[in-house]
């Protein structure tokens, strides 16, 4: 079965800085566009970013350019999302999400992790 | 690229059949896709490329265009399909979602 769990949520202050990770199991990761979307407290979703299989390319909503990072260790089937200069419209539970079929990433969205919720404030 | 749902929200009762609109702001070809959120839970894919159901989706839900508008219908809703549904359009990047549609059962 596909597995994707999230990690490394938490409450931090304005400006300040969040790693995200997302592990992944039961399927061949490198294969794999990998994306993240978030949806604030009792908000719609909002897609965040995206990465390909490789790592070369990446994606990112306006409202995050320039602030987050989208990276991934395909040795480690992990994919993170460094952000930082953090707001408090950016509170939001984190979702990790497998892009169907693999590439590219302008697919859609066939699993996803359980969230982790990051806190601004 | 803009996405809007409509309606925000609708009640409906057991068996009947209702229709979810998503319209987006410029051309998408077929590049649409829906995903149901039930309360409390995780978003799971629906339907893909506007009319294609996910693995596992009753038969009652189907998905649509019509020009710039694009449908989910579910016949003979269920209790169980209470939920908040979105579209999403995937033709080109940033990557957007609609804001939902709210779905509950009278």
């Amino acid at each position: 079965d596909v597995g994707l769990v999230e990690s490394g949520g938490g409450l931090v202050q304005p400006g300040g800085s969040l790693r995200l990770s997302c592990a992944a199991s039961g399927f061949t990761f490198n294969k794999y566009a990998m994306t993240w979307v978030r949806q604030a407290p009792g908000k719609g979703l909002e897609w965040v970013s995206a990465i390909d299989e490789t790592g070369d390319a990446s994606g990112y909503a306006d409202s995050v350019k320039g602030r987050f990072t989208i990276s991934r260790d395909n040795s480690k089937n992990t994919v993170f999302l460094q952000m930082n200069t953090l707001g408090t419209e950016d509170t939001a539970v984190y979702y990790c999400a497998r892009v169907k079929d693999g590439i590219p990433w302008e697919r859609p969205l066939d699993n996803w992790g359980q969230g982790t919720q990051v806190t601004v404030s | 690229i803009r996405m809007t749902q409509s309606p925000s929200s609708l009640s409906a009762s057991v068996g009947e059949r209702v229709t979810l609109t998503c319209r987006a702001s410029q051309i998408i070809d077929t590049d649409l896709q829906w995903y149901q959120q039930k309360p409390g839970k995780v978003p799971t894919l629906l339907i893909f490329d506007t009319s294609n159901l996910a693995t596992g989706v009753p038969s009652r839900f189907s998905g649509s265009r019509s020009g710039p508008e694009f449908s989910l219908s579910i016949t003979n809703v269920q209790p169980e399909d209470v939920a908040t549904y979105f579209c999403q359009q995937t033709y080109s990047s940033p990557l957007t979602f609609g804001g939902g549609t709210k779905v509950e059962i009278k």
